[in-house]
């Protein structure tokens, strides 16, 4: 059965440095990854995906993730991070064999001016 | 491009009351994917639908709990009788029937039963 570890419920960090939030996931097969924001009182928007190809995978508001087959992770950065980047954030995966999403727990990321 | 539609944003009712919620999808989408997130259980998948038939009921909690999609633009999420456990913000997403495609969602409905 496939399933989905965000090692770390917050992540405290200043304004303007990095921070990498940490996924890992347990699958046999190929899979599709995705990690999600979610902003106070809304719903979860796509950051960025990886479906096939390069493992360095480039989102939306500078965040990036890097696939790592071998560590079965997924692991999200940013280089520098800004207040507005407060929010949850949660990954996900499904395979060939599930159209279901597996999501993680999520992970607070909160930023200290 | 119009997205995920929730209605209502907000629900207060007491105990006992029917409540229904409303999903309006992206339009072309045909999967379409209702969930609940609580602070103690996180985010729960609860049903999921393609080409408006219903695929996995199996993270619906009871019998007390329903969702029913009448065509490709419209599904409703109902709980009768409500209960105040099932205090949530249920989310509505959708997504085109493809694996690689990511899910789009709603706003979700923040739902307080008294």
């Amino acid at each position: 059965a496939q399933s989905v570890t965000q090692l770390d419920s917050q992540v405290p960090v200043f304004e303007e440095a990095p921070v990498e939030l940490r996924c890992n996931y347990s699958s046999s097969v190929s899979v599709y990854l995705f990690w999600y924001v979610q902003y106070p009182n809304q719903g979860l928007q796509l950051l960025l995906k990886y479906l096939s190809g390069s493992t360095l995978v480039k989102g939306i508001n500078g965040f990036e993730a890097e696939f790592n087959k071998s560590q079965t992770s997924f692991h999200l950065r940013k280089p520098s991070v800004h207040i507005s980047d407060t929010a949850e954030y949660f990954c996900a995966v499904r395979s060939d064999s599930n159209y279901q999403l597996i999501w993680g727990a999520g992970t607070k990321l909160i930023i200290k001016p | 491009d119009a997205g995920v539609i929730q209605s209502p944003r907000h629900e207060v009712t007491e105990m006992g009351q029917e409540v229904t919620l409303r999903c309006k999808p992206i339009s072309g989408h045909d999967y379409l994917f209702w969930y609940r997130q609580t602070m103690m259980r996180g985010l729960e998948l609860l049903i999921y639908f393609n080409n408006n038939v219903p695929i996995d009921d199996s993270g619906m909690p009871e019998d007390r709990f329903s969702a029913k999609m009448p065509n490709a633009s419209f599904s409703t999420l109902k709980i009768q009788p409500s209960e105040p456990r099932d205090s949530a913000v249920y989310f509505c997403a959708s997504s085109l029937g493809t694996h690689n495609q990511p899910q789009h969602f709603g706003d979700g409905t923040r739902l307080s039963i008294l």
